[in-house]
Formats: structure tokens, sequence, C-alpha cells
């Protein structure tokens, strides 16, 4: 599987700020996904990131609020805007693995708290 | 609504007993099922995919699938402490493309030494 580097790995923001998570693999790989993990909850799918063209996001997550980067096929970038509290979440970076498996491997995550 | 159901626990097991870990989905087209591991502020960790009903085995797991009754199960024989973690299933409804799952809110398994 792809060796998935996420930075940084914990922030403490401030209200209205905004914070930007890079996700670097160490292959190249075609699909590339960015999850939320609330406090408590499970994950939830905000977007895939689509390598040379605008990311595809998920029902009730829009691009002003998460816009997301994918310059190339080893790297990506989630920005998570306009913060509040309720952004406090841990915030995951996957990708594919073996094609048509379906199978996912995930970044060591992000850790977001907004005061 | 696409749905993904597990017990969240706690379930305790001694060590060394079998641990069963269950789940339910609603899209009964779904044809693909996974399970995760994941440890206190990590991040998860797939440890089983089935694609067929009937059970599949690898080292001292098992997952059982039954697309009839819309069920997949997790069994962890000869448990131990470190296999304490929460256990997430995640579901690809059918047509959502293959690697848009829907995960469940996972079961926490706490094996007891």
């Amino acid at each position: 599987s792809a060796v998935i580097s996420q930075k940084p790995s914990r922030d403490i923001c401030q209200r209205g700020t905004s914070l930007t998570i890079q996700c670097q693999v160490d292959s190249q790989v075609t699909m590339m996904f960015w999850y939320r993990q609330q406090p408590g909850q499970s994950l939830t799918l905000i977007a895939t990131a689509n390598q040379g063209s605008e990311a595809t996001y998920e029902s009730g997550f829009v691009i002003d609020k998460f816009p997301i980067s994918r310059p190339n096929l080893t790297f990506s970038t989630l920005t998570v805007s306009n913060l509040s509290p309720e952004d406090s979440s841990i915030y995951l970076c996957s990708v594919g693995g073996r094609e048509n498996t379906g199978e996912l491997f995930f970044g060591e995550g992000s850790r977001l708290t907004v005061l | 609504q696409k749905e993904v159901e597990q017990n969240s626990g706690p379930l305790s097991v001694p060590e060394g007993a079998i641990a069963s870990l269950n789940c339910t989905y609603s899209d009964r087209g779904s044809q693909s099922f996974f399970w995760y591991r994941q440890y206190s502020g990590k991040s998860p960790e797939l440890i089983m995919s089935i694609y067929s009903n009937g059970d599949k085995e690898d080292g001292r797991f098992t997952a059982q699938l039954n697309k009839a009754s819309q069920y997949v199960s997790l069994l962890i024989r000869d448990s131990q402490p470190s296999d304490s973690a929460t256990y997430l299933c995640a579901v690809p409804p059918l047509g959502s493309g293959t690697y848009k799952y829907i995960f469940g809110t996972g079961t926490r398994l706490k094996v007891l030494a």
C-alpha cells in the first residue's frame, strides 16, 4: 500500500480563520479522497480530489467551505475555511488501493480544534 | 438514505476468546464490504475485504457475508489485548462509485487480559 503523509498532524485555530491540510503520497495514485471524522462519529466523505480538474463534492459539502487542490498524482490539499467550532474534527486523506478492489488507505489524519 | 449500522459497544471479551462483530447495511445492491480497525487516536487500517457470500479467512480474522440478510460480520479468534480498537464496517452503495464508502459508526472492542 502507498505511504500517505499528512501535515499538520494537529492544529488549534481561531474562529474565522482557515487551515490548509497537505497530503503527500509516495507513489502516483488516481483516486484521492478527503474524509472527516467528527468527535465520536464515523467517517464522512467530503470530496474526491481530481487531478487537473475541480474536486467532486458530496452532499452537504461545498467548494467555498472546503476548497481542494490536486496539482499532480501524488499531492493534494484541503482547506477548511471560515472556521467555526463545529469544524473541529479529524480530517483524513485517503487513496485507492489495488485497481477495482475498492480498498482505501488512510493517512494519519489531521486533528483540528477550533476555539 | 443508505445506512450501515453497527452496535457501538463496547464489546468486552476475555483474552483468547472469539470476538464477533456485526454490521447490517441497507442497500441490497452493495457488492463489496470492508472492515477497518481504528486504534484510539489513529487512522483506520484496512483489515478485511469480502465480496462473495460465505466466509473469508485471513489469519485470526474471518469475515462472513450474507447478502440475502444484508449483514456482514467479523470474527476475531484468539483475541489479544492488542486487538482492542474500534472496528468500522464500510460499504460502497451500488452505483455510488467503488471508493465512496458509507461507514458504520464502529464497534469498540475491549479484550481483557
